[in-house]
């Protein structure tokens, strides 16, 4: 699977929309960029995949370069429930017993 | 929907010891899977099923390592002898239709330490 590089730590304020952003330059052509979250003491949450095109669902907006060397996740209006570890992945779609492996990730604090 | 159920959600026991990890899955869904997530190799697939049929256990690290599901809403990860390398979090995820990882709901969890 490729590397993903993101900050280690974001500040947001509530209400305003959170960007993270997470490099991914060595993506080959058939892998996806998945984002998920970890709310401290709980499972990982599915947030957003795509492969080229931007996507939008209920929770969030994935805005993905033309080349697709980065990608950026949006929180439109983020919550203080928003606050959480985001980790950026990139893997091929669907592969069975494999590792999905998380990087650092990037510690989102959406303050009052 | 109360979501995935694990329990216990800590564990503390001496190395040798065997520990069994519970899960409920999500009513309906009919895949279930086992994760390990640690520092060092962050999420691995340990095994999964698909209505209450082990299907792929490659991921198991070793025979110390057992699952069943016995039923549709209930799977066990038992851990015979433990050891202190096995000292992680364990997460339980189920889901309605298959594989797909955006399709896979998670429990919060069982953090165990052997010592």
């Amino acid at each position: 699977d490729a590397k993903t590089t993101q900050p280690t730590s974001m500040d947001c304020a509530e209400g305003r929309a959170a960007n993270l952003p997470c490099n991914h330059s060595t993506i080959s052509g058939n892998e996806y960029v998945y984002w998920y979250r970890q709310i401290h003491s709980q499972g990982p949450q599915y947030i957003i995949h795509g492969l080229k095109n931007n996507e939008t669902n209920e929770m969030a907006s994935l805005i993905i370069t033309e080349d697709r060397k980065s990608s950026t996740l949006i929180l439109p209006h983020a919550t203080l429930r928003d606050t959480a570890v985001y980790y950026c992945i990139v893997r091929v779609a669907e592969t069975s017993g494999s590792r999905l492996t998380f990087g650092e990730g990037t510690q989102l604090t959406v303050n009052p | 929907d109360a979501g995935v159920i694990q329990s216990p959600r800590h564990e503390v026991t001496e190395m040798g010891q065997e520990v069994t990890l519970r899960c409920k899955p999500i009513s309906g869904h009919d895949y279930l899977f086992w994760y390990r997530q640690t520092m060092m190799r962050g999420l691995e697939l340990l095994i999964y099923f698909n209505n209450n049929v082990p299907i792929d256990d490659s991921g198991m690290p070793e025979d110390r390592f057992s699952a069943k599901m016995p039923n549709a809403s209930f799977s066990t990860l038992k851990i015979q002898p433990s050891e202190p390398r096995d000292s992680a979090v364990y997460f339980c995820a189920s889901s309605l239709r298959g594989f797909r990882f955006n399709e896979q709901y998670f429990g919060p969890g069982t953090r165990l330490t052997v010592t």
